[in-house]
Parts: structure tokens; C-alpha cells; sequence
């Protein structure tokens, strides 16, 4: 599985957008990009995935650069319950694929009032 | 509530001592991963189990082994516990797509 790299840290103000930047420069072609994101302590919730499409669901979008090199998500409204780590893993999604064996330590996004 | 449960919550237990955590995967999924959360550390993969079988082996103790019965459950036994044992520990489960996260089991050696 190829490796990802977050930023350590970001803020943003509620009610804006919140853009979070991944770098995934050896992902494969059959990799798809998936977002986690962890709440002081509860267990990993996932928020959404791509291959090389945007995609958009009802908590985030995900924009996948052309060259698949790199990916954000968007949390279009931010609300201070969107405070989190934000995880990006690349990985094939095979039945007995296997996540990506180290998840890094994330972004952790502050929101703001 | 994401379907996976884990068992106990909460574990308090000396130094020396054997424990067994249990998870139960969503229904169908085949896959089981376990990690390990030290205090303000990320997610470190131990293992995976895919029916049954052990897939794939991250930065595991020899003390600590795990198992995937039948029934999809997966079990992690960590023994001859020592304080630095001391995190939260994950379980998750996939149906290839997907992982599903319990709420952890929070394990204290003292």
C-alpha cells in the first residue's frame, strides 16, 4: 500500500469550509483514497472514498487531482464537531486486502468559533 | 454505531497479567484488524485475520497473539502484561470496502 502525507495541524473558523491536503505520490492504479477521521478517542469513523472521480456524500467531498498524486477533503460547513485527526489511506480493495500498515498520525483540524 | 463491538470497554489489570479482548465484526465481514493507540500516538496495526485465517502480521509482541473462530469473531489475548501495554486497542472489520471501527477496549497495567 502506498504511503500518504498530511499536514500535522490545521485550523479553521466554523462555518467554513474546512480543505484538507493529502499527498499519496506512489499510489498504484488500483488504489482508492479513503478518508477516517477520529474523535478524541472513539474508535475511526469512515467519511468517504475515490478512486480517481470527485466524489460527494452527505458528511465531505473528496477531490482527486488528475495525475491521482495528491487528494482534499472538504468539509463544505465546518462545525466545531468536525474537531477530529483526519486520516487519508490509499489501499486495494480487495476482500482480503489489507490497510495500510502504519496510518501516520493524521491531521488534527481545530475548528473555531 | 458502526456494527463492530468490542468487549470489555474498560480493563484494568496488574503487571504480569494475562487479558483477552473480544470483538465482534459486522455481520458478513470477513475481515478483522486489530490496532493499538498509545496515548497520543496513531493508529499501530497488529494484525489481520480474513476467515479465519492470519493475513497479515504489522509491529506485533510475541506476547500478544489473536485468533478469528468461525463465527467471525476475533479475539486478542495479551499476556505478561507489562505498563507500556497501557492504550486503547481497535478493532475493525471490512467487507472489502470500508472499515468499520469498534469503540475500543481501554486497557490499564498498573
Amino acid at each position: 500500500d502506498a504511503k500518504t502525507t498530511q499536514p500535522p495541524s490545521m485550523d479553521c473558523a466554523e462555518g467554513r469550509a474546512a480543505n484538507l491536503p493529502c499527498n499519496h505520490s506512489t499510489i498504484s492504479g488500483n488504489e482508492y483514497v479513503y478518508w477516517y477521521r477520529q474523535i478524541h478517542s472513539q474508535g475511526p469513523q469512515y467519511i468517504i472514498h475515490g478512486l480517481k472521480n470527485n466524489e460527494t456524500n452527505e458528511m465531505a467531498s473528496l477531490i482527486i487531482t488528475e495525475d491521482r498524486k495528491s487528494s482534499t477533503l472538504i468539509l463544505p460547513h465546518a462545525t466545531l464537531r468536525d474537531t477530529a485527526v483526519y486520516y487519508c489511506i490509499v489501499r486495494a480493495p480487495m476482500m482480503d486486502s489489507n490497510y495500510q500498515l502504519i496510518w501516520g498520525a493524521g491531521t488534527k483540524l481545530i475548528i473555531k468559533p | 454505531d458502526s456494527g463492530v463491538t468490542q468487549t470489555p470497554k474498560h480493563l484494568i489489570t496488574a503487571t504480569g497479567q494475562r487479558v483477552t479482548l473480544r470483538c465482534s465484526p459486522r455481520s458478513g465481514d470477513l475481515s478483522v484488524y486489530w490496532y493499538q493507540q498509545s496515548l497520543d500516538q496513531g493508529l499501530q496495526f497488529l494484525i489481520q485475520y480474513y476467515n479465519g485465517e492470519e493475513r497479515a502480521k504489522g509491529n506485533i509482541l510475541e506476547r500478544f497473539s489473536a485468533q478469528q473462530f468461525p463465527d467471525l469473531h476475533s479475539e486478542l489475548n495479551l499476556s505478561s502484561l507489562e505498563l507500556g501495554d497501557s492504550a486503547l486497542y481497535f478493532c475493525a472489520s471490512s467487507g472489502g470496502g470500508e472499515a468499520f471501527f469498534g469503540q475500543g477496549t481501554r486497557l490499564t497495567v498498573v
